[in-house]
């Protein structure tokens, strides 16, 4: 089925460790990006890209870091893992700004 | 710069009763707005969007969406709740030039149906 594809949907982690968060869509979409959930806050952006081999920060992008190597892939990678990066992630992709974007089903992290 | 306020946190009706769900945006272009739905323990579905076409903005199970730019609004409004229409709904607005097409969520409005 067509759409956008995360990887794992739960994971815990202890404090300093380091991991990726797999998102992959088939919607041949340029625009891709990453969005923390935390309860009240609504979505916040943590890093987005226009392209494969562009990408930017969002508005919380300290503690992650991202590449896109190709148009499918758009993978989170979290340096060292803190007790404030507990949330739920959600990769999302898109054609542009005017066709909205389709979500995945989102990835429930916990550092402990 | 963009942003976007919902002013309920949380709305409560009755089946078959309306809904409304209030939704303000500041916005410094023309601006590409949205409803999303979240169901519990779920990802975000597209319900509905506005890109400077008509005002009046149809969307999925029956909902609506007028976009006034005098009020800067964009309510969101069905006219009979159904049970299954329990969930979290964020107004979001794109976040024009320059930003690379990037959303701009409201903090959400829980929507319960009582039966």
């Amino acid at each position: 089925n067509a759409g956008v594809t995360q990887t794992p949907k739960f994971q815990v982690l202890k404090t300093g460790q380091s991991m990726t968060l797999q998102c992959a869509q088939d919607m041949n979409h340029e625009y891709m990006s990453w969005y923390r959930q935390d309860p009240g806050m609504g979505l916040r952006l943590i890093h987005y890209s226009v392209g494969a081999g562009i990408t930017d920060q969002g508005e919380v992008p300290n503690g992650y870091n991202v590449s896109r190597s190709t148009t499918e892939d758009f993978p989170l990678r979290l340096l060292s893992a803190a007790p404030s990066q507990t949330s739920v992630y959600f990769c999302a992709s898109s054609y542009g700004q005017f066709y909205g974007y389709t979500f995945g089903s989102g990835t429930r992290l916990t550092v402990v | 710069a963009q942003s976007v306020t919902q002013l309920d946190s949380h709305v409560s009706v009755s089946e078959g009763t309306p809904v409304l769900l209030r939704c303000n945006y500041s916005s410094s272009y023309s601006p590409s707005l949205f409803w999303y739905v979240q169901h519990p323990n779920k990802g975000l579905q597209l319900l509905l969007k506005y890109t400077s076409a008509a005002t009046l903005v149809k969307g999925i199970n029956g909902f609506e969406a007028e976009f006034k730019k005098s009020e800067t609004s964009f309510h969101l409004t069905k006219p009979s709740a159904h049970m299954s229409d329990a969930a979290e709904y964020f107004c979001v607005v794109s976040g024009g030039l320059g930003s690379q097409g990037n959303l701009i969520f409201g903090k959400g409005t829980k929507l319960s149906v009582k039966p």
